[in-house]
């Protein structure tokens, strides 16, 4: 398979405990972006890497959120200290390298979290 | 600020019957823009894409879309909807060409189709 894989799947944690989600891209995609995705509601943009660099975070980034993306190949989003709004559907989606915009974007299946 | 708004949550069709989802952006300049389908337990996938030229695109699985600039919307139509159709949809705009940066997406339509 190659598309853009997510691990784990589904988490479940209890407030207040830090989780780790990875993203494997599409191995030729130089760009990676992170979305959130709760209940009745559209993705909400995270951020966004090209190579291992972090170019653009949105607010909804607070500081107990982290992503990496150490040899521009996979990415990790750590959430410390959770709470029960973290709950969500974490989308991680790439795309390679272009004029801009004109590349699409290929989304991975999710990562879906419950803080209990 | 850009923005995409879905107007309708919920829609149900029949089966074989035609099918138009409703998208309107706020954009300042001419916008790149996406329609995205969501089935459940899965990815989004790209239905189609408008960037220039040609305002009607065709896409994938018989879906076409508009760009009406003097309307600000990019509707999504298709002439006979299947039940394998159901699902949620997204309209998205680029927020930064240049950077080729973050969609925003509306909040989706549910696609519900009865027989």
């Amino acid at each position: 398979d190659t598309g853009v894989s997510q691990n784990p799947r589904h988490k479940i944690t209890k407030r207040g405990q830090n989780v780790t989600f990875r993203c494997d891209p599409i191995s030729e995609h130089n760009r990676l972006y992170w979305y959130r995705q709760t209940l009745g509601q559209g993705p909400e943009f995270l951020t966004y890497f090209q190579n291992e660099a972090q170019l653009e975070k949105s607010r909804l980034l607070s500081d107990r959120f982290s992503a990496e993306r150490p040899k521009g190949s996979f990415s990790t989003l750590e959430i410390q200290r959770t709470e029960q709004g973290d709950s969500a559907m974490y989308l991680c989606a790439s795309s390679p390298t272009g004029q801009g915009a004109l590349c699409e974007a290929f989304f991975g299946q999710g990562t879906r979290l419950t803080v209990v | 600020a850009q923005s995409v708004t879905q107007p309708d949550i919920h829609i149900t069709v029949s089966e074989g019957a035609s099918l138009e989802l409703r998208c309107n952006y706020s954009y300042g300049a001419t916008p790149y823009l996406f329609w995205y389908v969501q089935s459940p337990g899965q990815g989004l996938q790209l239905l189609l894409k408008y960037f220039s030229g040609d305002t009607l695109v065709q896409g994938i699985k018989g879906f076409e879309a508009e760009f009406k600039r003097s309307q600000s919307s990019f509707n999504l139509r298709k002439p006979s909807v299947h039940w394998s159709d159901a699902a949620e949809y997204f309209c998205a705009v680029v927020a930064n060409h240049q950077a080729g940066t973050a969609l925003i997406f509306g909040k989706g339509t549910t696609l519900s189709v009865s027989s």
